[in-house]
């Protein structure tokens, strides 16, 4: 199955600087890489995701890119605000399956 | 809003016990996964059901069992319970060939 590895395990960044969580997978076969934000006690939300067709993906702060050849993908939160605080999960998706392989999360913390 | 529920919130269970937990998809999805979510974990792939049989399976033991119903819903059984089951377990739903999960806010278990 897909083996997906997340860097780093936690981040603290001060208000309105950049923040930047990798991930790496194993899987060349993978097409598609969701990021998830988890806040504390509550569930896992998507907030930007990519295909592999594609090399990057802007959401307003929010920026995702993907480099197939070298299998990592990488999350880019701009102007960082304290509630951006949580914890960030990266996942890639098999082709052929339709279940999610999560990387281990990193833990933002943005400082005011 | 017609999200993911899952029941119960929380729930205490006693090693060597059988435990059952449930998950409504949101509305107009037929896929439901589960997921394990140790404390300071990434979420980890259980199974997944379509149709109403297993479709993918997670490197989980047999003492892990699943259903789904006509109207989607799902349940996870797992059978004598230990310590280290203690988790949150998590229902996302998808659509069969879709990519976008929507995850329930998880049943908090405690194996005791």
């Amino acid at each position: 199955g897909e083996n997906v590895e997340q860097h780093p395990s936690t981040l603290s960044v001060q208000e309105g600087d950049s923040a930047v969580i990798k991930c790496t997978y194993s899987d060349s076969a993978s097409n598609y890489f969701p990021w998830y934000k988890q806040e504390l006690g509550k569930r896992p939300q998507l907030i930007i995701d990519i295909r592999s067709n594609v090399g990057e993906k802007k959401d307003q702060r929010i920026a995702v890119t993907l480099n197939k050849t070298a299998k990592h993908f990488s999350l880019h939160i701009t102007e960082t605000q304290p509630e951006d605080s949580a914890v960030y999960f990266c996942a890639a998706r098999w082709t052929g399956a339709n279940n999610l392989f999560f990387g281990t999360g990193t833990r933002l913390t943005v400082i005011p | 809003d017609a999200g993911v529920t899952q029941s119960p919130t929380h729930l205490i269970k006693t090693r060597g016990q059988q435990v059952t937990l449930r998950c409504s998809p949101k509305s107009g999805h037929d896929t439901v996964s589960w997921y394990q979510q140790a404390l300071g974990q990434g979420p980890q792939f259980i199974f997944q059901y379509y149709e109403e049989e297993e479709r993918q399976r997670g490197n989980f033991p047999d003492r892990f069992s699943g259903h789904q119903f006509p109207n989607y819903s799902s349940e996870l059984n797992v059978n004598a319970l230990l310590l280290g089951d203690s988790a949150l377990y998590l229902c996302a739903s998808s659509l069969r060939q879709g990519e976008g999960y929507t995850f329930g806010s998880g049943t908090r278990l405690t194996v005791v």
